[in-house]
């Protein structure tokens, strides 16, 4: 079945440590996003990326950084510089042409040790 | 005033009652509307778009009333399995104008 993957499920984060989510598709999407959901808040997009090689920043891009070198894969690394990470992750994705999310990953939950 | 509001709830209402949410927006330019339902500590699911001439899809009907700049969401004949936390989605025009709302919690009580 059609999915996307994201891992680790949890990851604990030390101070000064750059961390790295995958996300991972087999859907055939061209748009792939993520995601960062806090209690009481709405989603709010990090980054977004349309197809290979080409992504742009979200609303709350500071602190994080992706790539998009193959179709299937748009893994985000949370850097020592976004200061409060901890928050559920979500990678989503969606065919051109729509910027609403079809389909989201089951999610990696952060948190700083 | 928020882009996009939800009354968080709970909402506890007994099996087979009828229960509607509203979210309301505030860009009248919005072009495309969307609920979402998301079960505790899981990931959003796309329930349902929103279209001008409402829609209906089994128990669950969706409706969007430009005028006022709301959607509401009509679940019928509620199940346990209901239970869950609602986001409405408002596109007003690209990806970086797709805002989420806060969530409207259903709990269905048998």
């Amino acid at each position: 079945d059609g999915g996307i993957t994201q891992s680790p499920k949890y990851l604990f984060r030390k101070e000064g440590q750059n961390v790295t989510l995958s996300c991972e598709q087999n859907l055939n999407h061209d748009a792939m996003y993520w995601y960062r959901q806090d209690p009481g808040q709405g989603l709010r997009l990090i980054y977004y990326s349309q197809i290979v090689n080409d992504f742009q920043k979200g609303d709350i891009a500071e602190g994080y950084s992706v790539s998009r070198e193959k179709k299937e894969s748009f893994p985000l690394t949370v850097t020592s510089a976004q200061k409060n990470p901890t928050a559920f992750y979500l990678c989503a994705s969606s065919m051109l042409g729509g910027a609403v999310p079809q389909h989201f990953g089951d999610g990696t939950r952060l948190s700083i040790l | 005033r928020k882009e996009v509001e939800q009354d968080p709830g709970p909402f506890n209402v007994p099996e087979g009652a009828t229960v509607a949410f509203n979210c309301t927006y505030s860009n009248s330019a919005s072009q495309s509307f969307f609920w979402y339902r998301q079960d505790c500590r899981k990931e959003p699911k796309l329930l349902m778009s929103v279209y001008s001439s409402g829609n209906e899809d089994g128990r669950f009907t969706a409706q969007l009333n430009r005028a006022s700049q709301y959607i509401s969401l009509l679940i019928r004949d509620s199940k346990l399995s209901d239970s869950a936390t609602y986001l409405c989605v408002v596109d007003s025009g690209g990806y970086q104008k797709v805002t989420f709302g806060t969530g409207t919690k259903l709990q269905v009580i048998p």
